[in-house]
């Protein structure tokens, strides 16, 4: 079976740009969150989609956004970049809300 | 609002010695817990889970943990480490459902030694 998928790997992008982030589940699930893993700041809660909607979101500025299809992948958005969204960007899913999240290798996002 | 400490930043251990590694939380209600191990440059897997019920709980890759209410504690333990295990290591507690994200801790990092 396959796990959480994301793409790219790694994205280059200058302060101003828009970067988009993609994120596929495990076949099943139907929750999908979002977390930024940036040097000094550790792992940050950014959003979770159940089922086509936000749930909740993480204390994140709201260039910050994102989607879930109707086949749960989901897109991360982030409009405006600034020096500081340099991070790794990770998505996670599980099966049903509250349910363990199982973590996808992540996005590499430098910001120049 | 929960949170997670991890007092050690950095550990270093001999290959084949035994290893803890330290987790607190704070959080009002029963806490879902959790240990991760990320390699670098990768995402995070997952090592073990506590939802309920026995409070020492086996994981992957011979770790365990056990979750002490009185202590707010949850540490990860292996009673011998391979050269393999060097990563960091996060825990993290989940919220009530209804609220799910988790919040981790900053990490440990391990070094194995020969």
């Amino acid at each position: 079976e396959a796990g959480v998928t994301q793409s790219p790997t790694h994205l280059i992008k200058t302060r101003g740009q828009q970067a988009t982030l993609r994120c596929s589940p495990i076949s099943g699930h139907t929750s999908v969150y979002w977390y930024q893993q940036a040097l000094g700041l550790g792992l940050q809660f950014l959003l979770w989609y159940d089922e086509g909607e936000e749930r909740n979101r993480g204390n994140f500025p709201p260039r910050f956004s994102g989607r879930q299809f109707p086949n749960y992948s989901s897109e991360l958005n982030v409009n405006a970049l600034e020096l500081e969204d340099s991070a790794l960007y990770l998505c996670a899913s599980s099966i049903v809300q509250g349910d363990t999240q199982y973590f996808g290798p992540g996005t590499r996002l430098t910001v120049l | 609002a929960q949170s997670v400490t991890q007092p050690d930043i950095h550990i270093t251990v001999s290959e084949g010695a035994s290893l803890e590694l330290r987790c607190n939380y704070s959080y009002g209600a029963t806490p879902y817990l959790f240990w991760y191990v990320q390699s670098p440059g990768q995402g995070l897997q997952l090592l073990l889970k506590y939802f309920s019920g026995d409070t020492l709980v086996q994981g992957i890759k011979g770790f365990e943990a056990e979750f002490k209410r009185s202590q707010s504690s949850f540490n990860l333990r292996k009673p011998s480490v391979h050269w393999s295990d060097a990563a960091e290591y996060f825990c993290a507690v989940g919220a009530d459902f209804g609220n799910e994200k988790l919040t981790f801790g900053t990490g440990t990092r391990l070094t194995i030694i020969p």
